[in-house]
């Protein structure tokens, strides 16, 4: 099991392009997570969502931010019309279905978006 | 609101000597407790939660909420212990375990 895979590594942009970031779960995983880490910050939640389903994206910015997790396919972070700000690492995780019991989360190893 | 707090940035300790990395939360219910490390040139991965009271790589934490703290510790730090320690807290909601993070404190062990 390869983990939480996340891709790119790096996603350089310019200021009004737009970027997107993918996160494929672990195996046999249903819930995903996405986290913003800004320079010299802890990660902040952002949005959890199941398959086909958004559960909660209260730490998700109002505006040009979305996130989807698709039936089939990666989860996918989309930022439009990207700004300086917009300049983090952005981490995914997941967990199988909590069941009850809570099921600690696995982290990949990020997505680091520069924007110039 | 939730929030986390980890007072120190950096902490540097002598090898063999004791460790003990501080975390305080705020929230009105009864969280649930984790520290997360990060190894240089790795993933975050999670060290251990309080529900399980159990001892990890030598590393216990003890949730007090009278203070309202879950300060990490560990009796005789090791080289391999240098990272950087997150302080998570997610209410025991089960059906959304969505995680608050601290700032986060970089481990220096000195040989």
């Amino acid at each position: 099991n390869a983990g939480v895979m996340q891709n790119p590594r790096h996603l350089v942009r310019r200021r009004g392009q737009e970027a997107r970031l993918r996160c494929s779960p672990m195996k046999g995983h249903s819930h995903v997570y996405w986290y913003r880490q800004l320079p010299e910050e802890g990660l902040k939640f952002m949005v959890y969502l199941q398959k086909e389903n958004i559960i909660d994206e209260s730490g998700m910015p109002k505006e040009r931010f979305s996130a989807e997790f698709p039936k089939e396919g990666p989860s996918i972070l989309r930022i439009q019309q990207v700004v300086r700000g917009d300049s983090a690492a952005y981490f995914c995780a997941s967990s199988p279905q909590g069941g009850g019991v809570y099921q600690p989360q696995h982290f990949g190893d990020g997505t680091r978006l520069s924007i110039l | 609101a939730q929030r986390v707090t980890q007072p120190e940035k950096l902490l540097s300790v002598f090898k063999g000597a004791p460790v003990e990395l501080k975390c305080n939360y705020s929230y009105s219910g009864s969280p649930e407790l984790f520290w997360y490390v990060q190894y240089s040139r790795q993933r975050l991965q999670l060290l251990l939660r309080h529900i399980s009271r159990e001892s990890i790589k030598g590393f216990t934490a003890d949730l007090n909420k009278g203070e309202t703290s879950f300060h990490l510790k560990k009796p005789f730090a090791q080289e391999e212990d240098s990272a950087m320690y997150y302080c998570a807290l997610s209410p025991a909601n089960f059906g959304n375990e969505k995680l608050t993070f601290g700032t986060g404190t970089r481990l220096t062990i000195i040989p």
